[in-house]
């Protein structure tokens, strides 16, 4: 257990529905990152947050995706008008010193 | 541009010592960290080189040579639980994010 938790852990949506996840990270990182993770391939960066300021948004990050870190604590990932290519793991990292993420266990969204 | 290389699956057997390799192209590297993720889970951090040379961790023990673009990582002594995948991941210093841009890892399987 790193510490980092997310929720929901398993979300089934149908296609064109609005999803949010919820990332409590360990308190005192304040580096906040979410990832995509699809089956055989490794985690894909999508943004990153500095206590509340988001500084950076991959180009997987289409218009649908929005991240927020209200006051730097937890996070929330959300995903509008759900596609069927949207279904993967998506994981939140906190990263301490010494270049160390501490992933969360994930939330599995299927689409339907 | 950047891109990671891995071979895809690796076999070894319990008790016997095994070596995943990891080549990588980027621009401004930083570091390279390897991770574990066992099916379901999420990937748990287990080394970062930042300089040349072979850094000891117990049963692990990984290696960079930043001339040559390749690092590797070496299990002792494997067990049944060591079966996983295991994710090599780039960091360099692009905009004012810290990215961590992973390889699609190596699945290891211990057999008996």
């Amino acid at each position: 257990d790193t510490g980092v938790s997310q929720d929901p852990r398993h979300k089934i949506t149908k296609r064109g529905q609005n999803v949010t996840f919820r990332c409590d990270p360990i308190s005192e990182h304040n580096r906040l990152y979410w990832y995509r993770q699809t089956l055989g391939q490794g985690p894909e960066f999508l943004t990153y947050f500095q206590n509340e300021a988001q500084l950076e948004k991959s180009r997987l990050l289409s218009d649908r995706f929005s991240a927020e870190r209200p006051k730097g604590s937890f996070s929330t990932l959300e995903i509008q008008r759900t596609e069927q290519g949207d279904s993967a793991m998506y994981l939140c990292a906190n990263e301490g010193g010494a270049d160390t993420q501490y992933f969360g266990p994930g939330t599995r969204l299927t689409v339907l | 541009g950047q891109s990671l290389e891995q071979p895809s699956e690796v076999t070894a057997v319990e008790g016997a010592i095994v070596q995943i390799n990891c080549t990588y192209q980027t621009s401004g590297f930083y570091g390279l960290s390897w991770y574990q993720q066992h099916d379901g889970g999420a990937p748990t951090f287990l080394s970062y080189n930042a300089l040349d040379g072979l850094e000891e961790k117990g049963r692990f023990s990984s290696f960079l040579s930043r001339s040559k673009g390749y690092s590797y990582l070496l299990l002792k002594e494997l067990q049944m639980k060591d079966s996983a995948s295991y994710l090599c991941a780039v960091r360099d210093r692009r905009g004012s994010a810290r990215q961590l841009t992973f390889g699609s890892g190596t699945q290891l399987t211990v057999l008996p």
